[in-house]
Formats: C-alpha cells, sequence, structure tokens
C-alpha cells in the first residue's frame, strides 16, 4: 500500500541554525504535498504545502522542495527559534488530489535550543 | 483559531458506555474529516465527507459511526469501543475535496480514554 516516511524522527539544533526534514512517497500519482506542525495539546496546523507542479515553494523561513522524480520532498526552516519547537507531519495526497485522502509520515520532532 | 471547534476536549468512557464527539467548522467549508492520532503512529485517515456525502471510509469498525447532518457538523458516535481505541481523534475541514482549496484545516481535537 501506499506509505510516506519521514526522516528523522528527533531533530535538535541550536537557535539560528536550519532545520531540514524529509519525507519520501511510495504513490507516484500523488501530487498534493502539505507540511504540519503540532504543537503539544493542539492539533496540526497547516504552515505550508506544494502541488506537483512546483518544485519549491518559499514563505518567509519556511521553505518545500519536491523532487517527483525521486519522489521525496523536504521541509526546510531557517533561522530557527525556540517557538519553531514543535512535531513536524508531512503528508501526501493518496493517488491525486482528487479524493482528499492523505497519508501523513510519522512525524519529526524538533527542539530547538535557546 | 484555526476555524474548527471540536467538544468535549477530553473523554473518559467505559468499554459499554455510548458516547458522541462533535465537529464545527466556521470556514464554509464543504469538506470534513475524521482523522485518528496514536501514540507512535502517524495520523489515520478515518471518513471523508463532501457536501453531507461520506466519499471515503478507511475500513473503520463499525463501533465508529460518524454523521453529518449539514457540511459544518460532524459527529463521531462511539459504542462498543476496546482500550485500543484510546487516541486522539481530531476533525479537519477544507473547502474542496479536489484540486486548489483541499487545503485541510484541523481542530484541536478530543482526547478520548476508554477504560
Amino acid at each position: 500500500g501506499e506509505n510516506v516516511e519521514q526522516h528523522p524522527s528527533t531533530l535538535s539544533v541550536q537557535e539560528g541554525d536550519s532545520a531540514v526534514i524529509k519525507c519520501t512517497y511510495s504513490d507516484s500519482a500523488s501530487n498534493y504535498f502539505p507540511w504540519y506542525k503540532q504543537e503539544l495539546g493542539k492539533g496540526p496546523q497547516l504552515i505550508i504545502d506544494i502541488r506537483s507542479n512546483v518544485g519549491e515553494k518559499k514563505d518567509q523561513r519556511i521553505a518545500v522542495t519536491l523532487n517527483k522524480t525521486a519522489k521525496h520532498f523536504s521541509l526546510h526552516i531557517t533561522e530557527t527559534q525556540p517557538e519553531d519547537s514543535a512535531v513536524y507531519f508531512c503528508a501526501a495526497s493518496i493517488g491525486s488530489s482528487n479524493t482528499g485522502k492523505l497519508i501523513f509520515g510519522q512525524g519529526t520532532t524538533l527542539q530547538v535550543k535557546p | 483559531e484555526t476555524g474548527v471547534t471540536q467538544t468535549p476536549r477530553h473523554l473518559v468512557m467505559g468499554m459499554t458506555n455510548k458516547k458522541s464527539l462533535k465537529c464545527e467548522q466556521h470556514l464554509g467549508h464543504n469538506a470534513m474529516y475524521w482523522y485518528k492520532q496514536s501514540a507512535k503512529k502517524p495520523l489515520e485517515l478515518m471518513f471523508v465527507y463532501n457536501f453531507k456525502e461520506q466519499t471515503e471510509n478507511n475500513s473503520v469498525p463499525s463501533r465508529f459511526s460518524p454523521e453529518c447532518p449539514n457540511s459544518s457538523h460532524l459527529f463521531l458516535h462511539l459504542h462498543t469501543l476496546q482500550p485500543e481505541d484510546s487516541a486522539l481523534y481530531l476533525c479537519a475541514s477544507s473547502h474542496s475535496i479536489a484540486g486548489e482549496g483541499n487545503e485541510q484545516y484541523f481542530g484541536p481535537g478530543t482526547r478520548l480514554t476508554v477504560t
């Protein structure tokens, strides 16, 4: 079946450093890839997404890159701050994005040390 | 706040109880979703509703019964649950299930404990 692998499972960086989280997916028909941030006691918050017709998307300190040939996509956070500490999830649409179905990675716990 | 609210936020129930989870979205969206989030496991999609019609049931046991009376409200009725059903149940909504507008926004979840 379809799956999404996410690495690393934990990531610790110093404030101001960059953080990179990587995901690979198995379904070549996937064409929508969102990233979520989940803080303790809260639901996942959509922070950025990318569709298969672009290779990179940026929003201030956050960027996502997509390599459809290799079936992997990555989240890049620059100039990390303590408030970036959270669990981050990647996801990929199952098949095309016409069903609303997403499959999620296992999550990455990011710790930003002041 | 994402515009998706869930009640109750915490629920403890015995295996013979019947309870319901409620989700309401204030975003004018047409699609709603139920997910299960267990410790050490990825989020699992349970159900998808589009314009009040169920479009996906991800092989969920019948002890979980969803109801979508309108595009703004979604319920999950629970009965004769098992301890392994203890988890965080998340509701999400999106404008559409296809193409642009399919971004899903989550509520805060209901932490369910089955004793």
